[in-house]
């Protein structure tokens, strides 16, 4: 099993700011994934970042991963009162994904 | 709406009491996980099926815990025995056949509290 691992555990920042938070994981990966989780829509898969690739874009998001460091940042461009949620990177090597406690959030319009 | 599913979304029940949960996965989708999570806590794997068959628990999943999915579709977990802490969010997810990357789907959970 993979664990992530997010730092900071909470973050606030003002509407239209970036947000980045970033994650560390122990063991080899197949694949980081990054969810989101707020009380509205539940837990949503964000971005999945394959362990061959070093940055990706989707939309406002940016991933890197750095597998020589065991870690990952994610970057949420623009952001909005909307984004505040619980964001959670996940290693993902085989069947089980393990979560890490989660970066807190909170966007203040 | 074709995400997947839950029921109950709320559950209250007195200390030592039986409950049953039930997860319907996307139609298509032939992986089925079910997770636990406490509050200010990232979910915590329970256990794992492939199609029918149980292929992964966790330490977790104690004796009083079983999880079922007889026909490969849906997919009930029961606690027996209920206590004080069992009290958490339990999420069911789902996975595609051909994904590698182990993409899951979430549902929106099953909110327990043991009084």
């Amino acid at each position: 099993s993979q664990q992530g691992e997010e730092d900071p555990q909470a973050l606030s920042i003002q509407e239209g700011e970036n947000a980045t938070m970033n994650c560390s994981y122990k063991t080899s990966i197949n694949n980081l994934q990054w969810y989101r989780q707020n009380s509205g829509r539940g837990l949503v898969h964000l971005i999945l970042i394959r362990s061959n690739e070093r940055e990706k874009h989707s939309g406002r998001l940016r991933v890197t991963l750095d597998t020589s460091k065991k870690s990952s940042s994610l970057l949420i461009t623009a952001s909005r009162a909307a984004d505040t949620a619980s964001y959670f990177c996940v290693g993902a090597a085989g069947n089980m994904l393990t979560f890490g406690g989660g970066t807190r959030l909170m966007v203040k319009p | 709406d074709t995400g997947v599913s839950q029921d109950p979304r709320h559950k209250i029940t007195k200390r030592g009491q039986n409950v049953t949960f039930r997860c319907d996965p996307i139609s298509e989708h032939n992986r089925l996980y079910w997770y636990r999570q406490t509050l200010g806590q990232g979910p915590e794997f329970l256990t794992y099926f492939q199609n029918e068959a149980q292929l992964e628990k966790s330490r977790l999943l104690s004796d009083r815990f079983s999880a079922e999915r007889p026909k490969g579709s849906f997919s009930t977990l029961e606690i027996q025995r209920t206590e004080q802490g069992d009290s958490a969010m339990y999420l069911c997810a789902s996975s595609a056949p051909l994904d590698n990357y182990n993409e899951q789907f979430f549902g929106p959970g099953t909110r327990l509290t043991v009084l």
